[in-house]
């Protein structure tokens, strides 16, 4: 079973702190996936990735920043926490190829920002 | 990528057949329809999609009306663990980087 794992189930920052989730999946998939998901607002992409260093913003990259140095790792970068970046935050991944694949998610992070 | 409508909570009996619908009424001729749920603190998982035929795998059967702009999604013998948010999505199959767009989904209850 494709398995996608993230690094804490959930966490506490305070205003202004960096704060670094991590995501790594075990099957090799070249898609890696960043979203938020808030209450009403359903799932909204931040920020993806095809390759190793590679990385498209999705819809909401505003105050995020990614880095993928190795395949089976994506990281999402909060550089400056705000209290508006309360969320619980969802990683994914899929194979690539010119067509869809279904894409595999993490349990999520509840990251809360006092 | 196509807009969808689904409605925000719907109850179903526990063993009875849960039928989920969704409009899409602004669907072009090269996207599919895609169904993910997501269990309370899950993250979503994906049930199934289909173009114009209707499809069946082991989790649900997905049915698309003829002229595609609406689609209903079939659990034929509904269980408490398919309590969920069921999301309806459409997007072409050949779009760059296999993006997502989710949006508010449909709350299903089972109920026993």
């Amino acid at each position: 079973d494709v398995k996608v794992t993230q690094s804490s189930r959930y966490l506490v920052k305070r205003t202004g702190e960096k704060v670094f989730l991590e995501c790594v999946q075990d099957m090799d998939h070249e898609n890696m996936f960043w979203y938020r998901q808030d209450p009403g607002l359903g799932l909204r992409l931040i920020y993806f990735s095809y390759d190793v260093k590679m990385k498209e913003k999705g819809d909401i990259p505003e105050g995020y920043s990614v880095s993928r140095e190795k395949k089976e790792r994506f990281s999402l970068i909060l550089e400056s926490a705000s209290t508006n970046q309360t969320s619980m935050y969802l990683c994914a991944s899929s194979s690539g190829g010119p067509t869809y694949n279904e894409q595999f998610f993490g349990p999520g992070t509840r990251l809360t920002v006092l | 990528d196509a807009k969808t409508t689904q409605p925000p909570s719907m109850d179903c009996a526990e063993g009875r057949a849960a039928n989920l619908p969704c409009n899409h009424s602004t669907i072009s001729g090269n996207e599919y329809v895609y169904w993910y749920r997501q269990i309370h603190s899950q993250g979503p998982q994906y049930i199934i999609h289909g173009l114009k035929n209707n499809e069946t795998n082991e989790m649900a059967s997905l049915i698309i009306t003829e002229d595609r702009k609406s689609s209903t999604l079939i659990l034929p013998h509904a269980t408490l663990r398919d309590t969920a948010v069921y999301y309806c999505i459409v997007r072409p199959s050949n779009n760059a980087g296999n993006m997502l767009t989710f949006g508010g989904g449909t709350r299903l209850m089972v109920k026993p």
